[in-house]
Parts: C-alpha cells; structure tokens; sequence
C-alpha cells in the first residue's frame, strides 16, 4: 500500500551494529505497528503505537526499541543487531474507529 | 490464527477452479477476523474480513465462513485466476496485547494453467 512506506526496503548489516528502520504513512491513522516476519511462521507483534505519546510492547520486544517521532512515522531500532534478527520486518498502521491494519512494503534484513 | 511449524501448507488448484484456504484459531474470546493475500515481495493485503456476530460474509469473488463453534475460519476464492498466486493467512482480533491481532502462518495458493 503506498500509503505506508518503509524504509530501506533492504540492508544488510553485521552483528553488533546499530540500525534503524522508518516507516511512514499517510494514511491519517494514529494507529502505528511493528511486526516481524520469519518464514513459515506467522507475522509477530514487536512494538505498536496507539498515539504519539503512547508505546506498547508487543509479544517479541527483547532487542528492539521505537520512537513515534509524531503520528506519521514510526521507527524501529535494533540497538545492536544479531543474526537471529534476520527477518522481513512489517509496519502497519490502523485508525482507533476500525480494527483493520495496513502494511506497508516491507524491509528485508539480514545480520551476518 | 496457530503456528503449524516451519512449512507452509500449499494448496495447487486450476485455473477456473474454487480454492478453499483453510484456518483455525484458538482463541474462543476472539470477535474479530481478517483475511490477508501476501504476493511474494510485497506486504500484506487486505481482502476481507467478519465479526464473530455473523457466519458467512462475501465480498467480490471471495467469501469468509466463520464457525465459531470448532473455532473455524475458511477463505473461498471463485474462479482462481493466476494473479490469486499468494500467499493467504488469517489473523484474528484479541486483546491481550491491547486490541491486537495474531497471525497465521500462511497457505501457499498456486493456481495451474
């Protein structure tokens, strides 16, 4: 959905590293999510947003952290990556009248 | 939507043909129910979705059967076409991370010329 964009679309990094992947909408939703995506598995909830001054941890937060810098964007660092991070990461983004998420492109990311 | 390990379930029809995806969930408190197509490369996508107030709901050339009490979701595409090749998976609605969904592993649906 083009109104969700994310980038890079694709890095790869090594073990240790810092990085830091955005996401933003123009959608108008204030609804933001992370989720990561490892194959055969189903998407997983790492952080989401339901406003700018509010962050929740979702199901696999451990190694990661966000900042919704304001109600468009969104980002999702990995303070210092590790192999098993390696994934497609997914934003989505909702509005609080509705229920239904939209993704964004996604970003592949590989740790070596 | 339950994790059923390392290895999609792929469903081949032909061209022209019905596809039922199949997607059970196991949470009995769950209301709410989307259907995502996910074509290789790209991020989810919308198709449809029900209340757990209502069994069947149609939306153009897909329907979404919903029997709660086996805790059942079925997706069925008709006349599949090529660019049906996706990936489908069922996500359904609970709160236990406030109002957020959980996610299927996925069917691999690859439509035969």
């Amino acid at each position: 959905d083009a109104d969700v964009t994310q980038t890079p679309r694709n890095r790869i990094t090594k073990t240790g590293k810092r990085i830091m992947l955005e996401c933003s909408q123009t959608k108008g939703h204030d609804r933001m999510y992370w989720y990561r995506q490892d194959p055969g598995l189903g998407l997983q909830l790492i952080y989401y947003s339901f406003d700018v001054k509010d962050i929740n941890k979702g199901e696999i937060s451990d190694g990661y952290s966000v900042s919704r810098q304001a109600q468009a964007k969104f980002s999702l660092s990995l303070e210092s990556a590790i192999p098993n991070q390696t994934a497609l990461y997914f934003c989505a983004t909702s509005d609080s009248s509705t229920d239904t998420q939209y993704f964004g492109p996604g970003t592949r990311l590989t740790v070596l | 939507g339950e994790s059923v390990g390392l290895h999609l379930p792929t469903l081949s029809v032909q061209e022209g043909d019905n596809s039922i995806i199949n997607c059970a969930y196991s949470n009995s408190a769950s209301d709410y129910f989307i259907w995502y197509k996910q074509e290789s490369g790209k991020g989810p996508q919308f198709i449809i979705d029900i209340r757990s107030n209502m069994d069947k709901r149609q939306g153009q050339r897909v329907t979404v059967l919903l029997n709660k009490t086996v805790k059942h979701l079925s997706l069925q595409i008709a006349a599949t076409q090529p660019g049906d090749s996706a990936v489908y998976f069922c996500a359904d609605l609970r709160d236990n991370y406030g109002q957020n969904f959980v996610f299927g592993p996925g069917t691999r649906l690859s439509v035969l010329p």
